[in-house]
């Protein structure tokens, strides 16, 4: 079955970088996106970041453009986000999603599988 | 980019039906969105995609329980003989080059 693995979380520094990853099995990696989507404590979903099934194509939410990097590798079944100058409002349960589009079709956006999570708490 | 905006809370009684709305902002009125549950305590589970047409497409195990329908910018998620363990939160979302949440809505069963 289809199943996404966070990693990588944990207590952080203020101004530190963090690398998160995802592991993937259940369906064939290269051909589907890839969605980070956050949850700060007692909030809703924010989405993040997404990364094309190729790796050509990624985009990031306004709020975190520049100090987030979403890459991927397909011979590793693995999707990582690097997040740089930690702040504390970056304090939240990271999900990767994997995205519903049709095998190596261009993103759908909408998320169809996801991991259950991997917490950040940036903190000094 | 589009805004979705959600009620904060629903509630109705064991058995009953409750219908959740989306409502997209100006000009976004013809977009998808697609319907999350996030059980407590849970990681979300993605519950359908519902097209402005009202034409809907649920993921794999979701009860017959669940249905979506269209009217505009509005869009609605109706659970029909509601069980305990719907109770949950329930986002909409959607993508326009950028993904998009909506804030939410807190389902009770009474």
């Amino acid at each position: 079955q289809v199943q996404l693995v966070e990693s990588g979380g944990g207590v952080v520094q203020p101004g530190k970088a963090l690398r998160l990853s995802c592991a993937v099995s259940g369906f064939t990696f290269s051909n589907f996106a890839i969605h980070w989507v956050r949850q700060a404590p007692g909030k809703g979903l924010e989405w993040v970041a997404v990364i094309s099934y190729n790796g050509l194509h990624k985009s990031y939410a306004d709020s975190i453009k520049g100090r987030f990097a979403i890459s991927r590798d397909n011979s590793k079944n693995t999707v990582s986000l690097l997040i740089s100058s930690l702040r504390a409002e970056d304090t939240a349960t990271y999900y990767c999603a994997k995205d519903r589009a049709r095998p190596g079709g261009p993103v759908a956006g909408t998320p169809d599988y996801w991991g259950h999570g991997t917490l950040v708490i940036v903190s000094s | 980019q589009p805004v979705l905006t959600q009620s904060s809370s629903a509630s109705a009684s064991l058995g009953s039906s409750v219908s959740l709305t989306c409502t997209l902002s100006s000009g976004h009125s013809s977009h998808t969105i697609a319907w999350h549950q996030q059980q407590p305590g849970k990681a979300p589970r993605y519950l359908m995609t519902l097209e402005n047409t009202g034409t809907y497409n649920k993921g794999s195990g979701v009860p017959d329980r669940f249905s979506g329908s269209s009217s505009g910018a509005d869009r609605y998620l109706t659970i029909s003989n509601l069980q305990s363990e719907d109770e949950a939160d329930y986002y909409c979302e959607t993508w326009d080059t950028k993904g998009v949440f909506g804030g939410g809505t807190k389902v009770t069963v009474l």
